[in-house]
């Protein structure tokens, strides 16, 4: 079936980066762009960019640039976020999806998410 | 920006009731419209895609309508999986989700 599993858990310092995959399994891979969404406790889901992974191509909000990069590696089927220079306001869970470019841009298939701690 | 703002920001509804949610866009943005259910400690569920369309598998009490900047999805008759927080999205220019609206059992 298709799926996107996610890495574990991280725990980080103020000033570090984190680097989270998202594995995807059961689809053609670079059929379709993958979403990185997060959302901080209590609050509203927050769009943070995107990646083609048929050709790598990315897109990231405005709130992010300069701080996300995200990256594919096609024979792994893997897609990888990773966000810099943490401060304590990226506490959250932050989660990958699949877009559906036949159904309206969509979110159609999310990963089980990955808990991203900020503290010292 | 696309700025999405639902209302309610939550509702207190019976089993068997009919539940409206609004969702406006700050422009048109055609039928780029999306919703989605979230569970406390769950990733969320794509329900409606462009607007109207039921994503394969959600049950057919939920349907969505509008086109433009206002948009509603309706609980024909709520039933008790789901209560939840539902947020709309657009998808017209990159994605921006609205604040959410908090389903509670009265």
């Amino acid at each position: 079936q298709v799926q996107l599993v996610q890495s574990g858990a991280e725990v980080k310092n103020p000033g570090a980066s984190v680097k989270v995959s998202c594995k995807a399994s059961g689809y053609t891979f670079t059929t379709n762009a993958i979403h990185w969404v997060r959302q901080a406790p209590g609050q509203r889901l927050e769009w943070m960019g995107w990646i083609n992974a048929g050709n790598g191509n990315t897109k990231y909000s405005q709130k992010f640039q300069g701080r996300i990069t995200n990256t594919r590696d096609t024979s792994a089927t893997t897609v990888y976020m990773e966000l810099s220079s943490l401060r304590s306001e990226d506490t959250a869970m932050y989660y990958c999806a699949r877009d559906n470019g036949a159904a309206a841009g969509s979110m159609d298939v999310w990963g089980q998410g990955t808990t991203v701690t900020v503290s010292s | 920006d696309i700025q999405m703002t639902q209302s309610p920001s939550s509702l207190s509804a019976s089993v068997g009731d009919r539940v409206t949610i609004t969702c406006r866009a700050s422009q048109s943005i055609s039928s780029y419209l999306n919703w989605y259910q979230q569970k406390p400690g769950k990733a969320p569920k794509l329900l409606i895609y462009a607007a109207s369309s039921l994503q394969s598998g959600v049950p057919s009490r939920f349907s969505g309508s509008g086109s433009g900047t206002d948009f509603t999805l309706t609980i024909s008759s709520l039933q008790p999986d789901d209560f939840a927080t539902y947020y709309c999205q657009q998808s017209y220019i990159t994605r921006t989700f609205g604040q959410g609206t908090k389903v509670e059992n009265k």
